[in-house]
């Protein structure tokens, strides 16, 4: 299995540009997890999904960031319009219900606003 | 959610045993334990989850008292390849309130020659 893999891995964009970021988890999955890492505040969970239904989107920072799952092997989280403190690595996770092993992560995406 | 409370910094030496230690006062019944390991631009990594007692695996042992409410991840005789921020979580890997993963600022280790 290749694993999580988010794309693109860097990200630099204008201020009031709109992002995407993307990922696809490791098939049989049936959570779905992204999060943000900042030196400030470290990992933070945005949003998770369950079987392509987002279940808490209580990490979602703003209006602007948005998360989507069309189907269980795609997912999507887009910031319009972004601003630099948006500036931060961005991890999607995967895991199966039941499974001892934890979370897979991807390797993130790095977005620098400017 | 659990919370986990373990040290901000820990420092060793190549070929030392190393011990991290975590709380977690508030864990539920259905709650495993689990640890990652998270080096410079990478994403963490799984390293061992456990339940209760003692589980052990390539890498390292995890060890878990009755009580449940800590834990101690073992290391044994690490290596400059170590170094990295060490994370403890608690969650139920059934679903569940406690489901969702929330980390903590977790334990840098630094391994010196």
């Amino acid at each position: 299995d290749a694993g999580v893999i988010q794309s693109p891995r860097h990200e630099v964009t204008e201020m009031g540009q709109e992002v995407t970021l993307r990922c696809k988890p490791i098939s049989g999955h049936d959570y779905l997890f992204w999060y943000r890492q900042t030196m400030m505040r470290g990992l933070e969970l945005l949003i998770y999904f369950n079987n392509n239904v987002p279940i808490d989107d209580s990490g979602m920072p703003e209006d602007r960031f948005s998360a989507k799952m069309p189907n269980a092997s795609f997912s999507t989280l887009k910031i319009q319009p972004s601003e630099p403190r948006d500036s931060a690595v961005y991890f999607c996770a995967s895991r199966r219900t039941g499974e001892v092993g934890g979370y897979t992560f991807g390797s993130g995406t790095r977005l620098t606003v400017v | 959610l659990a919370k986990t409370t373990q040290p901000i910094s820990m420092d060793s030496y190549e070929g030392q045993e190393v011990n991290i230690t975590c709380s977690h006062n508030n864990i539920a019944t259905n709650d495993y334990i689990t640890w990652y390991q998270q080096f410079p631009s990478q994403g963490p990594r799984f390293i061992i989850q456990g339940y209760k007692t003692k589980v052990t695996n390539e890498v390292a042992s995890l060890f878990i008292p009755a009580d449940r409410k800590s834990s101690t991840l073992s290391l044994p005789r690490v290596s400059l390849s170590d170094t990295a921020v060490y994370y403890c979580l608690v969650g139920d890997p059934w679903g569940g309130a406690t489901n969702k993963l929330i980390f903590g600022t977790g334990t840098l280790l630094a391994v010196q020659p």
